[in-house]
């Protein structure tokens, strides 16, 4: 089993519409979150951090669920811009610079 | 002010080929990643530096792989004898400074083919 996994997608979804997808860590113990984004040929970067009460940036919402080992992204009317591969990055317990990455789900946004 | 930069973005090799790729840190920060992408996969974490030193370098997949920092900014990543395994999306990413909560400002890449 992966340390992180996440659905690959693609996620095909019309322009406004609300998508939501998870991501799913093994390591009970991982004290940070966060998600980036990478759009094609492009380096990764930060989206947000996951906070354990939820946090919200605009359209983006994002949640922890401890218990069930899991992160969620939430976008709300979604725009073609948000067309991207969004990773889902956890951090390794007791280490300040080890961060596990996810394979990325991709989606895209159709008008 | 100047993101992270890497050299060369694109690097053709024959196997059995060295090559050296290239990252300029965002001047000042501290943390220093190495990273390998392969199509369709997340970032593989390859080696960390703290300032010139180098904390960990678990992730380098084999002593072929190399890396230096030798002044605390410019950090190269060498790889001998390269092998068709080789080929992948190489990132440099920098921090500030050493937590966790800090953003990683990542490079574009170098984009390595190895024939």
């Amino acid at each position: 089993r992966k340390e992180v996994e996440q659905d690959p997608g693609p996620f095909n979804v019309p322009e406004g519409a609300t998508v939501a997808f998870n991501c799913t860590y093994s390591n009970s113990a991982s004290q940070s979150f966060f998600w980036y984004r990478q759009d094609c040929r492009k380096e990764p970067k930060l989206l947000m951090s996951v906070y354990s009460s939820g946090n919200e940036d605009g359209r983006f919402t994002a949640q922890l669920n401890r218990a069930s080992q899991y992160i969620s992204l939430l976008i709300r009317d979604s725009k073609l811009s948000d067309s991207a591969t969004y990773l889902c990055v956890v951090s390794i317990m007791d280490s300040n610079y080890q961060l596990i990455w996810g394979a990325g789900t991709k989606l895209i946004i159709k008008p | 002010g100047a993101g992270v930069s890497q050299s060369p973005r694109y690097k053709v090799a024959k196997r059995g080929q060295d090559v050296a790729l290239r990252c300029d840190p965002i001047s000042g920060h501290v943390s220093l990643f190495w990273y390998q992408q392969a199509l369709g996969q997340g970032p593989e974490f390859l080696t960390y530096f703290q300032n010139e030193a180098q904390l960990d370098k678990s992730g380098l997949p084999s002593d072929r792989f190399f890396a230096e920092r030798p002044e605390g900014s410019v950090s190269t990543l060498k790889i001998q004898r390269t092998q068709q395994e080789d080929s992948a999306v190489y990132l440099c990413a920098s921090r500030p400074g050493l937590s966790l909560d800090e953003t990683q400002y990542f490079g574009p890449g170098t984009r390595l083919l190895v024939l």
